[in-house]
């Protein structure tokens, strides 16, 4: 069974500030990542996935296999980053397709 | 671009009494996905569809039912409802294999 942790529910900085949004999975075997955002009273959007390697609104994400980490990271967050943020993976196999997300971490960036 | 849609946006149930979600898919996509997000929790998966064929089964209660019509568009049927069944339902559609893009769901109040 697979499995993504978000161990922080609520995480402040200040505009400006860098941003990480953690995320560990567990699953034997090769996992597809995804990061999706909610924005207030709006739907889960995608931002990343891993595969594509893509920098979207500045956010980056790597896939770090070793340490089964999918962590999401932005230089200098902005106001409009504040978002719930969902952390979520792909099975493969007969289970392909399913989303297992984590709990999500809500984002909050102060001006 | 065409998104999901879902309807209705929000139902207002009394115990025991029956609701049918639906969910219309962006065009040409052949998947639906339906998860049940409840307060304060990350979505879980529940049923999805390819071509009209149930594809993956998740924790979906035996009370709950869910098929894909001729024309990909997706309805869950919710029988003896729960004051439990209270949550957030969404619908994602995908090529298949592809990024799953969500509609704005629907919310379920059981009273």
């Amino acid at each position: 069974a697979q499995r993504v942790t978000q161990p922080e529910k609520l995480l402040s900085v200040f505009k400006g500030a860098p941003v990480e949004l953690k995320c560990n999975y567990s699953y034997s075997g090769s996992p597809e990542l995804f990061w999706y955002v909610q924005y207030s009273r709006q739907r889960l959007q995608l931002l990343l996935r891993h595969i594509s390697r893509e920098s979207i609104k500045g956010f980056t994400a790597d896939l770090n296999k070793g340490e089964t980490s999918f962590h999401l990271k932005k230089p200098f967050a902005q106001e409009e980053d504040s978002a719930m943020y969902y952390c979520a993976l792909r099975a493969g196999g007969t289970s392909y397709g399913k989303l297992t997300f984590g709990q999500g971490t809500i984002l909050t960036v102060h001006p | 671009a065409a998104g999901v849609i879902q309807s209705p946006r929000h139902l207002i149930k009394e115990k025991r009494e029956t609701a049918t979600l639906k969910c219309y898919p962006i065009p040409r996509h052949d998947t639906v996905y339906w998860y049940q997000q409840g307060p304060g929790q990350d979505p879980q998966f529940l049923i999805s569809f390819y071509e009209k064929m149930q594809s993956d089964k998740g924790s979906i209660p035996d009370r709950f039912s869910a098929q894909q019509f001729s024309d990909y568009h997706s309805e869950l049927n919710m029988s003896s409802l729960e004051l439990g069944d209270s949550a957030l339902y969404f619908c994602a559609s995908s090529s298949y294999g592809e990024t799953q893009y969500f509609g704005p769901g629907t919310r379920l109040l059981v009273l």
